[in-house]
């Protein structure tokens, strides 16, 4: 079965620390792989990663993906409050190319505090 | 340009009732694709539709059916309402379908379904 896990589930940071979040997976044939943020509502997209070994970066965020040991990282420098939320890893799976659907993973709950 | 569109943002129902929840992607994407979420789940696929054809499917029962109109907008409809139906449901676009690997999916604000 196709599978995405994160760790931790659960992190609670001070500001200014620098965080490191994790998603693994057990799937081979996908598009893509996306992060997103979650706070109360919809998921804002964050990455999305299609190849092995090239960071994405975008101010604090970064992230990196790695096919051959099946797994990406998100990494947050210099916390902020406003980056308390669910961070969500997906994989668009590829389906002989003909449709859109996206795995997720539990997500990981991350608490910034003052 | 707006972003994805959702409505109703919020719904009480209760068991054996059917309810409709629509979805309005964002100008010029074709693909809507239809997510449940529940604390216990996560995000869990529902379906996708594009150019008003269903093209996959997720592990969900019959009650679960959607459509899509020539003008992309997508509504999903679940009939015989039962408590386990609580959940928000999100849709999201996307350009195309299963197309070129940097096509990304965006959420709308989801419609918050209780089941009482």
């Amino acid at each position: 079965e196709d599978k995405v896990v994160q760790s931790p589930l659960s992190l609670v940071v001070h500001e200014g620390d620098t965080v490191t979040l994790n998603c693994s997976y057990e799937v081979t044939n996908f598009r893509s792989l996306l992060w997103y943020k979650q706070e109360k509502k919809a998921p804002t997209f964050l990455f999305m990663l299609t190849s092995s070994g090239i960071e994405k970066k975008s101010g604090r965020l970064s992230s990196i993906l790695d096919k051959k040991e099946l797994f990406s990282i998100l990494n947050i420098t210099a916390t902020q409050t406003g980056d308390s939320a669910v961070y969500l890893c997906a994989l668009n799976m590829n389906y002989g190319g003909a449709t859109n659907k996206l795995i997720f993973g539990t997500g990981t709950l991350l608490a910034v505090q003052p | 340009k707006a972003g994805v569109t959702q409505t109703p943002r919020y719904l009480i129902k209760t068991r054996g009732q059917q309810v409709t929840l629509s979805c309005s992607p964002i100008s010029g994407h074709r693909s809507v694709s239809w997510y449940q979420q529940t604390p216990g789940q996560g995000l869990q696929f529902l379906f996708e539709y594009f150019s008003e054809t269903q093209r996959n499917k997720g592990n969900f029962p019959g009650r679960f059916s959607g459509r899509q109109f020539s003008n992309s907008r997508s509504e999903m409809n679940v009939s015989t309402l039962e408590l386990g139906d609580s959940a928000l449901y999100l849709c999201a676009s996307s350009l195309t379908s299963g197309g070129a690997s940097t096509d990304t999916q965006y959420f709308g604000p989801g419609t918050r379904l209780t089941v009482l």
